[in-house]
């Protein structure tokens, strides 16, 4: 079955190190997303990819970056974490174009930045 | 600025019904979704509006009125397992997806 993961689930880190949350999708889908959730606040967008070397920002992407050089996979890095980079992150791919079909969710990475 | 508005907590009883309302102000419409997440897990898709009225698909029904700037999510015969924050989302004139915060629905034997 075609299914889209995450990894780290889990991470702590300190503040200013760089991290990397992988995203690996086998749905073959075009179009990949990263949303951080915090308590209080809808997912917030903060950056997607409509293909291969495709990027774009979202509404939160000060501090992050994404690269996308094959399909399967759109990692999110953070330069230099942040204690308020501390949140609960889904990658999500879809099929369609423009936001008009289902959003497929990767179970989380929830990342502590001390 | 573009806003979605959800109650923040609803709670109901086994075999009951509950309406879980989604308000929205936003630059231009192109759908409203409404996603299921259970504590600790991903949002899961439940169903999506682009007319006007209900949409049924078993237990679940959505309903959207695109004049009044509203939908409700609709869950009847309620099971324990339908405790979750349900999630609404609408798609702007650009197609980038508003989300409101959630409801979270507790359900009671």
């Amino acid at each position: 079955d075609a299914e889209i993961t995450q990894s780290p689930r889990h991470k702590i880190t300190e503040t200013g190190r760089q991290v990397t949350l992988a995203c690996h999708q086998t749905w073959n889908h075009n179009n990949m997303f990263w949303y951080r959730q915090d308590l209080g606040h809808g997912l917030r967008l903060i950056h997607y990819s409509y293909g291969v070397q495709d990027t774009n920002k979202g509404e939160v992407s000060d501090g992050y970056s994404v690269s996308r050089s094959n399909t399967e996979d759109l990692p999110l890095t953070l330069e230099s974490a942040a204690s308020s980079q501390t949140s609960v992150y889904f990658c999500a791919s879809s099929e369609t174009n423009q936001n008009t079909g289902e959003l497929f969710f990767g179970e989380g990475s929830r990342l502590t930045v001390l | 600025g573009q806003n979605i508005d959800q109650p923040t907590e609803m709670t109901a009883t086994e075999g009951a019904i509950v309406q879980i309302n989604c308000t929205y102000q936003t630059s231009g419409f192109n759908g409203l979704f409404w996603y299921q997440q259970h504590a600790g897990e991903a949002p899961t898709f439940l169903s999506y509006n682009v007319l006007d009225g209900l949409e049924e698909k078993g237990r679940f029904s959505s309903f959207l009125s695109r004049s009044k700037g509203y939908s409700y999510l609709l869950l009847k015969e309620l099971q324990m397992k339908d405790s979750a924050s349900y999630l609404c989302a609408v798609a702007d004139s650009n197609y980038q997806l508003i989300w409101g915060a959630g409801t979270k629905l507790i359900i009671k034997p």
